[in-house]
């Protein structure tokens, strides 16, 4: 079956760092994949969406990578902000069938001043 | 501009009592339609979903049931909640027909159950 892993449950970045979070997908093949960021007792966001066919994405200080051979993807958060405090979900479509997302379990980032 | 609502943001239930949750979208037309629930720690677990008015999928069996009587109006329901139905459910919403489709959510509703 379709599963997704985010590396780590937490991750501590010193503010002005790189974050960068882990998404790896296994008996996957899929179109695209998205990152959603969400915050403590709030509906996740959309960020961004990688297609298979794009190896990286960026929208200001994000990027985002996507290896389909390594079945990866990277999320950086570049120059990092207290603000960017959140926990980050990937998401990505089945096989086959309607387009309905699963999300991986996500991580939590807390970026220190 | 699109919108959804999902009310109430907080509910403390008895174990056996009935449950409604009720979810509304504006700014689109026949939207697709989710409800999904996030335990704590856990991801989030799809439980309905909706491409239209009174047509809904179950992906998990469950004491939990949906309803979809109006295009833009999404409602969770249960008659006798359990323990394990705690969790903080989120409702959702795409754009029909679209690829790649992102999902655009509520602001959640706590449940607790006890």
């Amino acid at each position: 079956s379709q599963k997704i892993e985010q590396n780590s449950e937490a991750l501590n970045i010193q503010e002005g760092k790189t974050a960068t979070l882990t998404c790896n997908y296994t008996n996957y093949s899929p179109a695209y994949l998205q990152w959603y960021r969400q915050d403590p007792g709030r509906g996740p966001v959309f960020l961004l969406l990688i297609r298979e066919n794009e190896k990286e994405k960026r929208k200001e200080r994000l990027k985002v990578t996507f290896d389909t051979t390594l079945k990866q993807s990277l999320f950086h958060i570049t120059a990092s902000q207290p603000a960017d405090s959140a926990t980050y979900l990937c998401a990505l479509p089945p096989n086959f069938g309607n387009e309905k997302l699963t999300f991986g379990t996500g991580t939590r980032l807390t970026i220190i001043p | 501009s699109q919108t959804i609502h999902q009310w109430p943001a907080t509910l403390v239930q008895p174990v056996g009592s009935p449950l409604s949750l009720e979810c509304t979208v504006e700014g689109t037309s026949n939207p697709n339609l989710y409800w999904y629930r996030q335990a704590a720690g856990r991801g989030l677990q799809l439980l309905f979903y909706s491409i239209g008015i009174d047509q809904i999928s179950s992906e998990v069996p469950q004491n939990l049931s949906a309803s979809r009587p109006q295009d833009r109006q999404f409602i969770l329901s249960s008659k006798k909640l359990l323990l394990s139905d705690s969790g903080f459910y989120l409702c959702a919403w795409s754009v029909y027909g679209a690829t790649n489709e992102k999902l655009f959510f509520g602001s959640g509703t706590q449940l607790s159950v006890l």
